[in-house]
This record gives structure tokens, sequence and C-alpha cells, in this order.
């Protein structure tokens, strides 16, 4: 894996279905991840940040977990619903020299519509 | 509202046309980004400032692009001559070095605005 890639580029669910997202990244030089929901005409808005191999957060509904030897990382929502519906992004720091930058490096995003 | 504010919301240019597009971060934070994102893709680094210092710059920032943090708050990112390939949503993003376990810690989140879309006739 050369870029931060995930899948799948869409996704259309139902209300009340449970879904998740992939993001796939380098592995050498990691140094985070970050995950972001964009909604259309509104800012990105933070969800998570995950350092460590093994990482599990959640926030509501919404759960990640990172496994930083493999590189990827795995975005849950159960029982989606209707405002869940946005563009889903990730995005890495890498750590070259010892140093973290600080460019984000992003996928191309996940775009969820959840069906009343 | 205390976020990231960016102006202008919208841009319509004619190619060859200079614009400029304005960023506010978040009062406290003394890192400030720009990001380029086009249809389809994810954003994309353009160029990163440490309080008025400009620290990195991608390659993707040609000669035609220029940013400025004079003093350190808001940011202005400019850009000469516009062409068609410039069209695309620019974001910016503030963030700050926090103190965590007695170190500075560096992967903190980045705070977006909503961003300025461009569009170049």
């Amino acid at each position: 894996i050369l870029n931060v890639e995930q899948s799948p580029q869409s996704l259309h669910v139902q209300e009340g279905d449970s879904t998740n997202f992939t993001c796939s990244f380098p592995s050498s030089n990691f140094y985070a991840l970050h995950w972001y929901r964009w909604e259309t005409a509104k800012s990105p808005e933070a969800l998570f940040v995950m350092t460590l191999n093994g990482d599990e957060k959640k926030k509501g509904r919404i759960s990640a977990t990172l496994n930083t030897k493999e590189g990827y990382s795995y975005l849950y929502i159960k029982g989606s619903q209707p405002e869940d519906s946005a563009t889903y992004l990730c995005a890495t720091r890498s750590n070259a020299g010892g140093t973290s930058y600080g460019k984000l490096t992003f996928g191309q995003g996940t775009i969820l519509t959840v069906h009343p | 509202d205390t976020g990231v504010s960016q102006d202008p919301r919208h841009k319509i240019t004619k190619r060859g046309q200079n614009v400029t597009f304005r960023c506010d971060p978040i009062s406290e934070h003394n890192r400030l980004y720009w990001y380029r994102q086009t249809l389809g893709q994810g954003p994309e680094f353009l160029t990163y400032f440490q309080n008025e210092a400009q620290l990195e710059k991608s390659r993707l920032l040609s000669d035609r692009f220029s940013a400025e943090r004079p003093k350190g708050s808001f940011s202005t990112l400019e850009i000469q001559r516009t062409e068609q390939g410039d069209s695309a949503m620019y974001l910016c993003a503030s963030s700050s070095k926090e103190l965590a376990g007695g170190r500075w810690s560096s992967y903190n989140e980045q705070f977006f605005g909503p961003g300025t879309r461009l569009t170049v006739l």
C-alpha cells in the first residue's frame, strides 16, 4: 500500500442497518490515524485520532479500530440513522526521521447514504 | 462561533484572474494548514504554518500559489493567473500542540473550516 485507500467508495444502507468502512494505509513510518465526518456544506468534523496498534475508540454509535502492523483501520456505525449520511474520510500522519510532520494524507472518502 | 472560518465560501472567476482566500483559525491555535480537494478525491496537503513561519510546502503549490500568515493569526492563500485546473474546494485547518503525559503531543487533531469553493470559468 503506497497511498491511503478507503473502501467502499459509496454505500447505501437502510435506517437501522449497521455498517463499516475500511481505511488502508502504509504501515511504515506510521504516526497517527484520523477519522473525519464531512456533511455537505459543513466543515469536516473530527471523529477519532488513533496512534497505537490495537486502539479502539467509541463515540456514541460510531467506533473505530486500528491495526498499525498490517496498515488498516475500520470504522463501524451501529444502527445507522439518516443524519449519519456524510462522507467519511480517514487520514494518516507519518513519522519520518523521528519527527511527526503536520500534514495529513487523506483517502478519497466513503460516501454513506442512509435511507429512512 | 469559535471554529475555523473561511471567506469567501464560494468564488467564481474567469481564467487568468487572481483570487485570494482568507482563513481565520481557532484563536489559540498556532498551527495552520491549507488543503485542496478536487472532485472524487480526498483533500491534498498544500502548505503548513507554525505561527507566522511557513514550514512545509507541497509540490502541488506551484509558483502561481502563495500563502501568508503575517502575524501568526489569519492566513491568506492567493492564486495568480487562475487556470481551470485550479477549480476545487480549498480547506483550511488549525491545530495546537498539546501537553499530554508531561510531553508535548504533535498528533493532535486538526479542526477544519467549511472551505472555499473555487470555480474557474
